[in-house]
């Protein structure tokens, strides 16, 4: 079955260093693919989205993914992680270009060390 | 960008009453939403996908008597939660997209958290 796999429940970071956040993809077609970060009891917002118009993509607060297809992965970066970055973040992927059904990953939970 | 809302925020019910959620996308005409149930420390279960004046198509494992979908236009959707159990407590979130989203991206609702005592 097509999914994607987050690697490490758990990331702490002290403020300042970076985050790396990990995430792979099985499929057979380059997908659609999604990272979204979620403050404790409120909704996902988007941080990026990959949809095949470039490998490398920046999106809000910092943040950016590179999308290698050779490694089937999608990891998110940010350069300087700041004390508002702890949240939950979740990669989804959308691997069937006629289902509109994402596929999340177990998520990652950052903590940010003073 | 999009906005979805939900209501209501957070709604504690009796065991055995129904609850209704609603969803809806403020600034856009959404032909399908999804919902979702994500318990503690988890992440998001796709429960169901509600495309506009069609029945839900739901999750296997889903009771769909149980958690009853309607999309009845383009811009609302609900989920009642019916004759409701304390195992029915989690926070549930709802998501819309459109074919005028680039990717057919989803936008989220800020979720509601049930309660059942």
């Amino acid at each position: 079955a097509q999914s994607v796999t987050q690697l490490g429940s758990h990331v702490s970071v002290s403020e300042g260093a970076l985050v790396l956040l990990r995430c792979n993809y099985s499929s057979s077609v380059p997908p659609y693919l999604f990272w979204y970060v979620q403050y404790p009891n409120q909704g996902l917002q988007l941080l990026l989205k990959y949809t095949s118009a470039a490998t490398l993509v920046k999106g809000i607060n910092g943040f950016e993914a590179e999308f290698k297809k050779s490694e089937t992965s999608f990891h998110l970066t940010k350069p300087s992680a700041h004390m508002s970055d702890a949240a939950e973040y979740f990669c989804a992927g959308r691997i069937r270009s006629n289902d509109y059904k994402l596929s999340f990953g177990a998520g990652t939970t950052v903590t940010v060390r003073a | 960008g999009a906005v979805v809302s939900q209501h209501p925020s957070r709604v504690i019910c009796k065991s055995g009453t129904s609850v209704k959620i609603e969803c809806r996308s403020l600034d856009f005409q959404a032909t399908t939403m999804f919902w979702y149930r994500q318990f503690p420390k988890k992440s998001l279960m796709l429960m169901a996908t509600s495309n506009e004046g069609s029945k839900a198509t739901y999750e296997q494992g889903v009771e769909k008597d149980k958690f009853l979908i309607n999309h009845a236009s383009l811009t609302l959707s609900t989920l009642t939660v019916t004759s409701a159990h304390p195992e029915d407590s989690s926070f549930y979130i709802c998501s819309a997209t459109s074919p005028g989203l680039a990717a057919y991206e989803q936008y989220f609702g800020p979720g509601t958290r049930l309660t059942v005592t």
